[in-house]
């Protein structure tokens, strides 16, 4: 049962425009959330995170939008660039279980 | 850089042997994790030690065991391997357990067996 899900596994912007990646979750209870970036070769890099108590958090060129009612949440890039394009995996938390769930990726590919 | 070694990069084996990954944390954090990468897969957690005790358990066979030392590097051991267990085997550290602190990954071992 895969509770973090991000349905596209891949996805192709122009340069300078944005770039939305998706993520859905099943279980409500999942309280924190994190995007990471991953080169390849690389291990997976710590982008952006967000709590459930809020909606938005913005971090330069990264904003990470979550929809409680919905279990979605999504990582705009703003205005993408060609060294963005990396695999990205959404994760979700649950307090006191110390366990990250990870999606199983998108694959972004930012066009010059 | 994130900090975080792992050795060695890449493993070749064969079915039904024996390895040992090793994974050092960043300097000062007390948490490590570990995750499997199956091809095309997410990371599938594992395991997770904090200060050298074992605090969460993910979906880890009971051919694969792990351990942190005193000076907090960690060993994942697979045993009895199989095809299946040809991955990425990350190791990630954080300075706490809570799920407020971001985890930082090391470059990961590639294991494949023949």
């Amino acid at each position: 049962d895969q509770q973090v899900k991000q349905n596209s596994p891949s996805l192709s912007v122009q340069e300078g425009r944005i770039s939305i990646l998706n993520c859905d979750y099943t279980n409500s209870m999942f309280d924190y959330f994190l995007w990471y970036k991953k080169y390849p070769a690389e291990g997976p890099t710590f982008l952006i995170s967000i709590s459930s108590i809020k909606d938005k958090n913005e971090d330069g060129r990264f904003t990470v939008f979550l929809n409680k009612s919905a279990k979605h949440l999504s990582l705009h890039i703003v205005p993408s660039q060609p060294g963005d394009s990396a695999v990205y995996f959404c994760a979700a938390s649950l307090s006191g279980t110390y366990k990250y769930i990870f999606g199983t990726g998108t694959r972004l590919k930012v066009l010059a | 850089d994130s900090g975080v070694t792992q050795t060695p990069k890449h493993l070749i084996t064969a079915t039904g042997q024996r390895v040992t990954l090793r994974c050092s944390p960043r300097s000062g954090d007390l948490s490590v994790y570990w995750y499997q990468q199956s091809l095309d897969q997410g990371l599938q957690f594992l395991i997770q030690y904090y200060n050298g005790e074992e605090r969460a358990k993910g979906n880890i066979l009971e051919r694969f065991s792990a351990q942190q030392f005193p000076d907090l590097h960690s060993e994942l051991n697979l045993s009895s391997l199989e095809l299946g267990d040809s991955a990425l085997y990350f190791c990630a550290s954080s300075a706490t357990p809570g799920q407020t602190y971001e985890q930082y990954f090391g470059p990961g071992t590639r294991l494949t067996v023949t």
